[in-house]
């Protein structure tokens, strides 16, 4: 079946920087965009940015502009997500999430990576 | 701030319907049928119950429907069950700089 699975929770001081990974099976991998989204705890869904992983193609949030970085590698099927420069404020589950070109809805989601800044 | 409103919480009886708002602007929700609903239950990953304003993907029962007027859409879930309650949120594409938006979610619970 189609899924995500993404890497452990991470602690980092603040400064620091971190790399989510998120490791697609179950179909093409280059067929579809890999988005990330954050929540941040008992808070609501924060979109961040998409990657196409057939051209490496990104697109940011203008907030994480210069600090996030999205990636893949697909001889493995997996998208990585870096932050860099973190504060307490990006204390979040990170989450990937599947989208088609030309459709507007995610699905599925990876499992969510819980990172902590402190 | 989330770009689209939702109401804070909602709850109902076993086996009533419950309807969650969603209000977004003439650039987002106004201006497509690109309304999506997730379901999240506590510690679980977001689940799609809702895309495209109305559909329905395949195993998502149907006690979930999607509906929309003008800048608000709306998730109604009828017979609920307490395996419905949920935290509910809803997104929509967006003209804007940031071409996706959620809402800040809706706590549902079963009473």
């Amino acid at each position: 079946q189609v899924q995500l699975v993404q890497s452990g929770a991470e602690v980092k001081k603040p400064g620091a920087s971190v790399k989510v990974s998120c490791k697609a099976s179950g179909y093409t991998f280059t067929n579809y965009d890999i988005n990330w989204v954050r929540q941040a705890t008992g808070q609501g869904l924060e979109w961040m940015g998409w990657m196409n992983p057939y051209s490496g193609n990104t697109g940011y949030v203008e907030k994480f502009q210069g600090r996030v970085t999205m990636t893949r590698d697909t001889s493995i099927s997996t998208a990585y997500m870096e932050l860099s420069r973190l504060t307490s404020d990006d204390t979040a589950v990170y989450y990937c999430a599947r989208i088609r070109s030309g459709t507007y809805w995610f699905d599925p989601w990876g499992q969510g990576t819980l990172v902590t800044v402190s | 701030q989330s770009a689209l409103t939702q109401p804070a919480s909602v709850s109902g009886s076993p086996g009533q319907s419950i309807t969650i708002s969603c209000t977004g602007t003439s650039r987002d929700v106004g201006a497509y049928n690109y309304v999506s609903w997730y379901q999240q239950h506590l510690g679980k990953a977001p689940k799609l119950m809702i895309y495209d304003v109305t559909k329905r993907p395949s195993g998502v029962s149907d006690r979930f429907s999607g509906s929309k007027s003008g800048n608000t859409a709306s998730l109604t879930i009828s017979g609920l069950q307490a395996e419905d309650e949920a935290d509910y949120y809803c997104s929509s594409y967006t003209s804007s700089s940031t071409p996706w938006v959620f809402g800040g979610g809706t706590k549902l619970a079963v009473l």
